[in-house]
């Protein structure tokens, strides 16, 4: 089963506004990753966090994890008509393994 | 897409047939995988390889087969056995020798078609 599942599926925003989407996980991780996908395209790396850190900032991102919820935010300021992709969390839970979710596809209206 | 290619990038595939997929990083990685991806989801594991001359199944490793002679290269072959085997295919890498705290660098992809 599905580790990360992202929240909403999808959303819809024009552009300039902020998009936030939120992960949840089922067991204890080691880190939370983020993940971009253009369409048709391989995945993208953005952002690690790991158990022990609370917040992170990359650019216009924004990464928060709580680990006594199971739950992780990506953030993203400002949003641009390049910003419309889908985006994926990835839990590690230790060892080998890293976990995909279904993803939540962003579209950025211009 | 970084260092990591795949080829090609469509492939359509009679059933019956085996086809087989490439794979190839100039990262220096040692961890490969394979993911499969069907529409409107995430990444299912099939296959991947820790380090040269050995590989793992992954969760969805069944009509499936890889090899792993060369560090830079981690084919993966489709057999007549998968029974659906239409999705789109992604092979990335990693620097560590596959724990889950590694980054995973993405090709771009191979989109396999039956008729």
């Amino acid at each position: 089963s599905q580790q990360g599942e992202e929240d909403p599926q999808a959303l819809s925003i024009q552009e300039g506004e902020n998009a936030t989407m939120n992960c949840s996980y089922k067991t204890s991780i080691n880190n939370l990753q983020w993940y971009r996908q253009n369409s048709g395209r391989g995945l993208v790396h953005l952002i690690l966090i790991r158990s022990n850190e609370r917040e992170k900032h990359s650019g216009r991102l924004r990464v928060t994890l709580d680990t006594s919820k199971k739950s992780s935010s990506l953030l993203i300021t400002a949003s641009r008509a390049a910003d419309t992709a889908s985006y994926f969390c990835a839990t590690g839970e230790g060892g080998f393994k890293t976990i995909f979710g279904a993803g939540t596809r962003l579209f950025v209206k211009a | 897409d970084g260092g990591i290619t795949q080829s090609p990038k469509y492939l359509f595939r009679k059933e019956g047939q085996n086809v087989t997929l490439s794979c190839e990083q100039n990262l220096n990685h040692d961890a490969m995988y394979w993911y499969r991806q069907d529409p409107g989801q995430g990444l299912r594991l099939i296959y991947y390889s820790q380090i040269v001359n050995d590989f793992q199944k992954g969760d969805i490793a069944e009509g499936y087969s890889v090899s792993r002679e060369k560090k830079e290269s981690f084919p993966l072959t489709v057999t007549s056995a998968q029974k659906n085997p239409t999705a789109f295919y992604l092979c990335a890498s990693s620097p560590g020798r596959g724990v889950s705290t590694d980054t995973q660098y993405f090709g771009p992809g191979t989109r396999l078609t039956v008729l």
